[in-house]
């Protein structure tokens, strides 16, 4: 199994939708969460770190269920400008990031 | 502010060559990471300095790899001999404080093609 899994798309969809990505990790001991962007041909950006009550920031939700190792990423109100790749990375006190591999979201007018 | 500098940003060689990767974190930052990212994987740690001491170096494959952080500030990655696998995209990263969970700030990479 690997150690941070998302699925990864294309997820393609119109603005204004809401969208949802979902990753699950293996390491029952990882505690800190996160969620980079991505954009083609770019470096990866720090999109919002995850907490286990849930976060926001304007139209991205995060969730965090450590029982099932899941972390969630809702974007409402999809803008153009939100197509990128989203990275779900997880760490555990004192070793290095652990990447996903990404899901693909691609917001069409 | 400048963020991570990274040169060249793009490399073509042919494999059993040798190359190398230059960086240059942001001012005052004391972490510096490199990763290597292959098409349609995520970022993959090869080495965290702090200062100019390593930290961390157990994914670097060593035998053909190497990188140093002279006078704790720029960064070099050096691959020798290159190998068709090594074709990624490099980063660098950089950090103000000394935990991986700080925010690392990634630099625009190498594209790097072996033929």
């Amino acid at each position: 199994r690997k150690e941070v899994e998302q699925d990864p798309g294309p997820f393609n969809v119109p603005e204004g939708a809401t969208v949802a990505f979902n990753c699950t990790y293996s390491n029952s001991a990882s505690q800190s969460f996160f969620w980079y962007r991505q954009d083609c041909r770019k470096e990866p950006k720090l999109l919002m770190s995850v907490y286990s009550s849930g976060n926001e920031d304007g139209r991205f939700t995060a969730q965090l269920n450590r029982a099932s190792q899941y972390i969630s990423l809702l974007i409402r109100d999809s803008k153009l400008s939100d197509s990128a790749t989203y990275l779900c990375v997880v760490n555990q006190a004192g070793t290095a990031l652990i990447f996903g591999k990404g899901t693909t979201l691609s917001v069409s007018s | 502010e400048a963020g991570v500098a990274q040169s060249p940003r793009y490399k073509i060689i042919e494999k059993r060559q040798s190359v190398a990767f230059w960086c240059n974190p942001i001012s005052g930052h004391a972490t510096l990471y490199w990763y290597q990212q292959i098409l349609g994987q995520g970022p993959k740690l090869l080495i965290q300095f702090q200062n100019n001491g390593v930290v961390d170096d157990s994914q670097l494959p060593k035998d053909r790899f190497s990188a140093e952080r002279l006078k704790g500030v720029d960064s070099t990655l050096k691959i020798q001999p290159a190998k068709l696998e090594d074709s990624a995209v490099y980063l660098c990263a950089s950090s103000l404080g000394l935990q991986y969970t700080d925010t690392q700030y990634f630099g625009p990479g190498t594209r790097l093609t072996v033929l």
